[in-house]
């Protein structure tokens, strides 16, 4: 099956920095999401993006299909970013999301 | 429009008992997936319906079942409940169809096995 990679593993970043985060697949996708999870558990929509580019404010995505990676940008982070990013992918003709591994943001004041 | 929803919030049950989980899709939506997150780690594909039929399942023993009724709503049930099956249950709704799509996900079900 797909293998999902997220990087880096953890991030430490004082307020107002930027960052990104990478995701690599192992395989052709058709689906790819990134969300952000609060320490409650819920999965937030951030991007429906399996190919191109998107921005919503502070956020944007590029995926690069072709290469097999995905990168989510964010800018002047606050301390309400902190939290998990997840990447998922859902290959061609299947019905699931594969997820990576995240990556864990704590962002400072 | 309300988002997707999942009852209970939190539930505890004991070794070898049932449970049966619920969750109500964004207005509109036929398809349902369940996912369980274990601490520390992503979210794992359990089951996916759309209208009313299995169109994929993860790798999960039989005491993991699912159904999705007229109203597109969906419960996952677990049998003979064992002390790994604590996570946190998830379920997301999209349009469907012959693909993913976009997925909304539920608030969740945090489940804790004693």
């Amino acid at each position: 099956g797909i293998q999902v990679e997220q990087s880096p593993p953890d991030l430490i970043l004082q307020e107002g920095a930027n960052s990104t985060l990478r995701c690599n697949f192992s395989d052709s996708v058709n689906n790819l999401q990134w969300f952000h999870q609060n320490p409650w558990g819920q999965l937030i929509n951030l991007f429906y993006i399996p190919s191109g580019t998107k921005q919503n404010g502070r956020l944007s995505a590029t995926t690069v299909a072709t290469e097999r990676y995905s990168l989510l940008y964010i800018s002047s982070s606050q301390t309400t970013d902190s939290g998990v990013y997840f990447c998922a992918v859902g290959g061609l003709g299947t019905y699931k999301y594969i997820f990576g591994t995240g990556t864990r943001l704590k962002v400072l004041a | 429009d309300a988002g997707v929803t999942q009852s209970p919030t939190h539930l505890i049950k004991t070794r070898g008992q049932h449970v049966t989980l619920r969750c109500s899709p964004i207005s509109g939506h036929k398809s349902v997936s369940w996912y369980q997150q274990v601490l520390g780690q992503g979210p794992q594909f359990i089951f996916q319906y759309y209208e009313k039929e299995e169109r994929g399942r993860g790798n999960f023993p039989d005491r993991f079942s699912a159904r999705q009724f007229p109203n597109y709503s969906s419960e996952l049930n677990v049998n003979a409940l064992l002390l790994g099956d604590s996570a946190l249950y998830l379920c997301a709704s999209s349009s469907g169809g012959t693909s993913i799509y976009e997925q909304y996900f539920g608030p969740g079900t945090r489940l804790t096995v004693t």
